[in-house]
């Protein structure tokens, strides 16, 4: 079974700070992605990684950056948390970018005050 | 216009009804669709998938495709109680294009016994 796990369920934070979002997968999934999941709005992609320290633009990269250091391992990084950052992130994985398959984790819930 | 348009209910059904879930969609270039099941407070999870035009069935499930249209549809039969989520649809164009899918809102299906 797939398995992708982010670090936390929950988190709230600051206006201004600094957020690491962390997203592990154990399948050696070529590919990841972090989404953000908003009401009425759906998911939005925000960047997503087809290799090691490679990263790619999604819809929405605004205040967001990204790291894939190791293969398994791809966070999303809040340079100073914003109170409309306030969302459900989620993180996903596949085989390969074009796969029908993205396996997803249960979701960060962030909230910014 | 949003490439994929979909509602986001919510659909309230007795048990034991059929339900129609559906989304349109503006790119021609879409040829893998998918619908994807995600219960409150979890990732989205692929329920299945089709390519091109046609139906496919998977148990009390039923996906069709009518790019004519440019709509495509998710039938339950015998919708139960364990049915209730939202479910998005994504699609996105074949290789060689962007491999990233395009989702849906989702719609948000509740079943009462």
């Amino acid at each position: 079974d797939v398995k992708v796990t982010q670090s936390s369920r929950y988190l709230v934070k600051r206006t201004g700070e600094k957020v690491f979002l962390e997203c592990v997968q154990d399948m050696d999934h070529e590919n990841m992605f972090w989404y953000r999941q908003d009401p009425g709005l759906g998911l939005r992609l925000i960047y997503f990684s087809y290799d090691v320290k490679m990263k790619e633009k999604g819809d929405i990269p605004e205040g967001y950056s990204v790291s894939r250091e190791k293969k398994e391992r791809f966070s999303l990084i809040l340079e100073s948390a914003s109170t409309n950052q306030t969302s459900m992130y989620l993180c996903a994985s596949s085989l390969w970018v074009g796969g029908n398959e993205q396996f997803f984790g249960p979701g960060t819930r962030l909230t910014v005050l | 216009q949003k490439e994929v348009e979909q509602d986001p209910g919510p659909l309230s059904v007795p048990e034991g009804a059929i339900v129609s879930l559906n989304c349109t969609y503006s790119n021609s270039a879409f040829q893998y669709f998918m619908w994807y099941r995600q219960y409150s407070r979890k990732g989205p999870e692929l329920l299945m998938y089709t390519y091109s035009s046609g139906n496919k069935e998977d148990g009390r499930f039923t996906a069709q495709v009518d790019k004519s249209s440019k709509y495509i549809s998710l039938f339950i039969r015998d919708s139960q109680p364990s049915d209730s989520a939202t479910y998005l649809c994504a699609m996105r164009p074949p290789s060689g294009g962007s491999y990233i899918p395009t989702f849906g809102r989702g719609t948000s299906l509740i079943v009462h016994p």
